[in-house]
């Protein structure tokens, strides 16, 4: 059965510091990867997403995620945190047929 | 704003009885699935739904069960309630056979005392 794994269930940095939030999935087929974000009081949202091709995905805010076959990881980072950017993060892995699995999440707490 | 909308946005019931969840999917959209976050987790998959009819299931017992109607809009069901059933429920809507992205909708809270 497929799973997602994420290291850190609480992260605490202050602005400007650099941010990794750990990833990893068991799937051993063909996999689409996502980080969804959840602002306090706001929805889930897309960050990023990687279904193919360079395994360097760029998304919103500044965030990027580097997919790593032979880890099975694919991690989160943020060369640097704005107050803005706490948050609770949740990795996903999803195959072809719409269903996704996600992690238990992180909640990133930046300080100002 | 992404378009997806669900009603109630909190619910309050005792255990035992039977709620319903609506959530009406983004403009285009003909796939709906739901997902159950319990506090401190991220969320689970319960089903989807695919021109009305159920296209897959996660984990949950029978006593949670869905609809989907022509106007992609949907349901989800849930009877004989427990304490552990209190959740944000999401629903995400999408548009199945293009490479995919799901679409969330604020949830709904429930809360069984």
């Amino acid at each position: 059965a497929q799973s997602v794994s994420q290291h850190n269930h609480h992260v605490i940095l202050s602005e400007a510091a650099s941010l990794e939030l750990g990833c990893n999935y068991s799937y051993g087929g063909t996999v689409n990867l996502f980080w969804y974000v959840q602002y306090p009081g706001q929805h889930l949202q897309l960050l990023l997403k990687y279904f193919s091709g360079d395994p360097l995905v760029k998304g919103i805010k500044g965030f990027e995620a580097e997919f790593i076959k032979s880890k099975f990881s694919f991690n989160l980072r943020k060369p640097s945190v704005q107050w803005s950017d706490t948050a609770e993060y949740f990795c996903a892995v999803g195959n072809r047929d719409d269903k996704i699995i996600f992690g238990k999440g992180t909640r990133l707490h930046i300080l100002p | 704003e992404t378009g997806v909308t669900q009603s109630p946005t909190h619910l309050i019931k005792t255990r035992g009885q039977q709620v319903t969840l609506r959530c009406s999917s983004q403009s285009g959209h003909n796939t709906v699935s739901w997902y159950q976050q319990a506090l401190g987790q991220g969320p689970q998959f319960i089903f989807q739904y695919y021109r009305e009819e159920e296209n897959g299931r996660g984990n949950f017992p029978p006593r949670f069960s869905g609809l989907q109607f022509p106007n992609y809009s949907s349901e989800l069901n849930v009877n004989a309630l427990e304490l552990d059933d209190s959740a944000l429920y999401l629903c995400a809507s999408s548009l199945s056979g293009v490479i995919y992205e799901q679409y969330f909708g604020p949830g709904t809270r429930l809360t069984v005392t």
